[in-house]
């Protein structure tokens, strides 16, 4: 099976620029987590879909969104971006909704993300 | 609240010796534990997770880890370092109850020294 593939693998931009994020799951996982890695912080997490739902949420500011599609592949949006988002973005997905909390997150290679 | 607390930001161990990366956990009800690692610009690889059952659970590559409940401790363990485990090595925790969000440790950074 294919791993979990994250889209695009580096990117660069400007403060104040909005930018999107992809995510495509393990085949036949329906459930898919971001989060956000950077040195000082650690791994910090931002958001789970399941069935096109946010489930769970972390404590990031409005203009970290995101959305999940029929076929459990996610996308993220960062909108006006600051200096502070820079940062590895990492896509988990995992075959269940977290409801029996036993299942397993297998991880993207993440995206990197750096504001100028 | 959930927490996890990874003590050493570093550990150096000599090749062939044997390896301990430390980690502890606070969570209301009966804990789910899982360790990964993380290799220079790569995304997190799964070592293994402790659901229920034996304490000592073994994982890939020849990791194995012991749950401990009265010391909440998920030490992650290894009878023969080898360099190619340098590494970041992350602990994570997920409660049994509430909202079943990962919770990860601060990450330990692993060096295997030749």
């Amino acid at each position: 099976k294919a791993g979990v593939t994250q889209t695009p693998r580096y990117l660069i931009k400007t403060r104040g620029q909005q930018v999107t994020l992809s995510c495509s799951p393990i085949s036949g996982h329906r459930s898919v987590s971001w989060y956000q890695q950077t040195p000082g912080q650690g791994l910090q997490f931002l958001f789970e879909y399941f069935s096109e739902t946010q489930r769970n949420k972390g404590n990031f500011p409005g203009r970290f969104s995101g959305r999940q599609f029929s076929n459990s592949r996610s996308e993220m949006n960062v909108s006006t971006l600051e200096l502070g988002d820079s940062a590895l973005y990492l896509c988990a997905s995992s075959p269940e909704s977290g409801a029996s909390g036993r299942e397993t997150q297998y991880f993207g290679p993440g995206t990197r993300l750096l504001v100028l | 609240a959930q927490s996890v607390a990874q003590p050493e930001d570093q550990v150096n161990v000599a090749e062939g010796n044997p390896l301990t990366v430390k980690c502890t956990y606070s969570v209301s009800g009966n804990p789910y534990l899982f360790w990964y690692v993380q290799y220079p610009n790569r995304g997190l690889q799964f070592l293994l997770k402790y659901i229920t059952g034996d304490n000592l659970v073994k994982g890939s590559y020849g990791f194995e880890a012991e749950f401990n409940k009265s010391q909440t401790s998920f030490h992650l363990k290894k009878p023969s370092a080898l360099v190619s485990d340098s590494a970041l090595y992350f602990c994570a925790v997920r409660s049994t109850s509430g909202t079943y969000k990962y919770i990860f440790g601060t990450g330990t950074r692993l060096k295997v020294l030749a």
